[in-house]
């Protein structure tokens, strides 16, 4: 079982449409949760970051985390074409650690 | 700002040889990690520098290397190139510790094909 799980997809959405991405992972070490985007031909990109339990909103993106259940989730609402792009999930043990532990991230598209 | 800097973005090679991809972080960044994107493994850790020090590994053999110098570029090396080590290489800075947020900064990435 890999440390962190996320559906690879794909998932194609038309515009507007509330999308959710998931992943669960084994470890209960993890501290730190993140969601990275990553566009073709492009480098990951930081979109959220929380510690901890809860809910952390910004604009359209909200992301949550239940360490009990070891699962974290992206909420984007009144998704764009502008957000096609591969969504990825990433923990880290440490803070101040560059190392982070990937999902293997889901490709979503948005159709006008 | 200059964003970061990889080079070169496309390169062959045949198994057996070996290659040294080269990165170039965000001015005033000190700490500089590598990662392997693949479509099978997705983004594994290889390694992390800070300071010119190595401060941590991931599970890869040890044809991989890399280092750091003291103005923070970064290279990596691949020695006795394997078929599966045909990879998009990524290179992703920050400033260390101090005010870390989980934020890494990518580059576009080395994309190797060994032939």
């Amino acid at each position: 079982q890999k440390e962190v799980e996320q559906d690879p997809g794909p998932l194609s959405v038309p515009e507007g449409a509330i999308v959710s991405l998931n992943c669960t992972y084994s470890n209960s070490a993890f501290q730190y949760f993140m969601w990275y985007r990553q566009y073709s031909r492009k480098g990951p990109e930081l979109l959220m970051y929380t510690y901890s339990s809860g809910n952390k909103e910004d604009g359209r993106f909200t992301a949550q985390v239940d360490k009990s259940s070891k699962y974290i989730s992206l909420f984007i609402r009144d998704s764009q074409p502008s957000d096609s792009a591969t969504y990825l999930c990433a923990m880290s043990f440490q803070g101040g650690s560059e190392k982070l532990v990937f999902g293997k991230g889901m490709k979503l598209t948005v159709n006008p | 700002k200059a964003g970061v800097t990889q080079t070169p973005r496309y390169l062959i090679k045949t198994r057996g040889q070996q290659v040294t991809l080269s990165c170039s972080p965000i001015s005033g960044h000190r700490s500089v990690s590598w990662y392997q994107q693949t479509p099978g493994q997705g983004l594994q850790f290889l390694f992390e520098y800070f300071s010119e020090t190595q401060r941590n590994k991931g599970n890869f053999p040890g044809r991989f290397s890399g280092r750091q110098f003291s103005n923070s570029r970064s290279e990596m090396n691949v020695s006795t190139l394997e078929l599966g080590d045909s990879a998009l290489y990524l290179c992703a800075s920050s400033l260390g510790r101090t005010g870390w947020t989980g934020e890494l900064f990518f580059g576009e990435g080395s994309r190797l094909t060994v032939l």
